[in-house]
C-alpha cells in the first residue's frame, strides 16, 4: 500500500526544538518530491515548501523560509520538518504529502495522516 | 506569490444539487493547477489534477476545467460525502499557493 506515515502529536515549549517526520512506503520515494503544509486551527491549508529526496532539493515558501528545515533521508525514505526554536505561533497541524511534475502537473497525490503540534508554555 | 482566490468562500446545496466552484489567480498558471477535498479531522484528498483530470479513484461527478487565471471545479449531483471544504492549489510558480477555501454545506 502506498502510504505515508507522520510522526505522532507533539507538545512542547516556546524556544523548544522539533523535528517531525514523514515516511514513505509503497512506492519509490526518490521519484517524487515530499511538500509540507500548515493548517492553524479553523484556517485553510498553507504550503510550506518541498523537498527532493533523490539530492535533497528543497524549496520554500518565503512566509517559512529561515523558520523551518526540510529535508529528507532516501535510505529510510523520509522527510522531516524541523524547528530550531518553536513559537505558540507554530500552533497547527502538519501535513506532508508526495507529487510530481514532469511536463505537467500531477498534483499531492498521497497525504500523511498529520502531526498536531502545540506550543505552549 | 500568487494570489488564488476561491469563491464562493461557502455556498450551502442540498443532495442531488449541481455545484461549482470558482478559483481565479493573480496571474497565468497554465494548467498548473490541482483541487482538493478536505473532510473535518482528515487530511486533504486530490481530485482534480492539471486543472481537468480526474484523480484515480475519484467519482466522475467530479469534473475540473479551465485554464489561465480562472477555474472551475464542478459536482455534478451532490452525494452526503461531498461536503467538505475545497480548495485549488497552483504549482506553476514558487511557493506554491492554496486557495483560502470554499466549504460546501448541507442546506
Amino acid at each position: 500500500e502506498v502510504q505515508l506515515v507522520q510522526s505522532g502529536a507533539e507538545v512542547k515549549k516556546p524556544g523548544e526544538s522539533l523535528r517531525i517526520s514523514c515516511k514513505g512506503s509503497g512506492f519509490t520515494f526518490t521519484s517524487y518530491w515530499i511538500s509540507w503544509v500548515r493548517q492553524m486551527p479553523g484556517k485553510g491549508l498553507e504550503w510550506m515548501g518541498r523537498v527532493d529526496p533523490s539530492d535533497s532539493y528543497t524549496k520554500y515558501s518565503p512566509s517559512f523560509q529561515g523558520h523551518v528545515t526540510i529535508s529528507a533521508d532516501k535510505s529510510t525514505s523520509t522527510a522531516y520538518l524541523q524547528w530550531s526554536s518553536l513559537k505558540a505561533s507554530d500552533t497547527a497541524m502538519y501535513y506532508c504529502a508526495r507529487g510530481r511534475s514532469s511536463g505537467y502537473y500531477y498534483g499531492m497525490d498521497v497525504w500523511g495522516q498529520g502531526t498536531t503540534v502545540t506550543v505552549s508554555s | 506569490d500568487i494570489q488564488m482566490t476561491q469563491s464562493p468562500s461557502s455556498v450551502s446545496a442540498s443532495v442531488g444539487d449541481r455545484v461549482t466552484i470558482t478559483c481565479r489567480a493573480s496571474q497565468g498558471l497554465g494548467s498548473w493547477l490541482a483541487w482538493y477535498q478536505q473532510r473535518p479531522g482528515k487530511a486533504p484528498k486530490l481530485l482534480i489534477f492539471a486543472a481537468s483530470s480526474l484523480q484515480s479513484g475519484v467519482p466522475s461527478r467530479f469534473s475540473g476545467s479551465g485554464s489561465g487565471t480562472e477555474f472551475t471545479l464542478t459536482i455534478s449531483s451532490l452525494q452526503p460525502e461531498d461536503f467538505a471544504t475545497y480548495y485549488c492549489q497552483q504549482a506553476n510558480t514558487f511557493p506554491y499557493t492554496f486557495g483560502q477555501g470554499t466549504k460546501l454545506e448541507i442546506k
